[in-house]
């Protein structure tokens, strides 16, 4: 299995500004994942890291709003850009692939989420 | 179009009572499957998974689930449910062996009263 961290927690931000959440695995990963949950909703996935390449990001997602970066196999960062109340959710990152770990598809654990609150 | 679907949003149970949350999907071919659970302001554990073999599986605090290819169903059940219990439970489905890509129903969330 893996553990997962991510910083800040939660945050509450003024409109406009922008805010970048760090996520950190204690062990070497193939592929994160970061997912929004909106209050009292299920997770949606916005996009997915992997090192060496650029993130690739679902319907309704895109990279001037949400840019990621993955500059290595335990790292990742993810930052909400010019907020707007919209963008209160949790924000949730995960791992999966766990090098040395089976192919094909994988388990994918998750990090605590950081709840933001944008005013 | 492929999809998971918690018919369920709330569920009511007594502490002791067997507890069971529905989950189905719609896939063409048999998906991975997993149950996630979410204690308030905690983050997503992982209950249990099935990608292939017996269709019944084991997973952690005494829950297990049961893989129906018949009903493309992937239900949790968990025999006598303890306060603690007390959460929200997400099925999530990975329609690809290949990019983890995981797509989550609704959730259910289970009340456990006294």
């Amino acid at each position: 299995s893996a553990v997962i961290s991510q910083k800040p927690s939660r945050d509450i931000c003024q409109r406009g500004t922008s805010l970048t959440i760090q996520c950190q695995v204690d062990s070497q990963v193939t592929m994160m994942f970061w997912y929004r949950q909106q209050p009292g909703q299920s997770l949606t996935l916005i996009a997915t890291a992997n090192q060496g390449s650029e993130a690739t990001y679902e319907s309704g997602f895109v990279i001037d709003k949400f840019p990621i970066s993955r500059p290595n196999l335990t790292f990742s960062t993810l930052t909400v850009s010019n907020m707007s109340p919209e963008d209160s959710s949790i924000y949730l990152c995960s791992a999966g692939g766990l090098a040395g770990g089976l192919g094909g598809t994988d388990t994918q654990y998750f990090g605590p989420g950081t709840r933001l609150t944008v005013l | 179009a492929q999809s998971v679907t918690q018919p369920d949003i709330h569920i009511t149970v007594s502490e002791g009572a067997s507890l069971e949350l529905r989950c189905n999907y719609s896939y063409g071919a048999t998906p991975y499957l997993f149950w996630y659970v979410q204690s308030p302001g905690q983050g997503l554990q992982l209950l249990l998974k099935y990608f292939s073999g017996d269709t019944l599986v084991q997973g952690i605090k005494g829950f297990e689930a049961e893989f129906k290819r018949s009903q493309s169903s992937f239900n949790l059940r968990k025999p006598s449910v303890h306060w603690s219990d007390a959460a929200e439970y997400f099925c999530a489905v990975a329609f690809s062996s290949n990019d983890y890509k995981l797509s989550f129903g609704a959730g259910t969330t289970v009340t456990v009263r006294a």
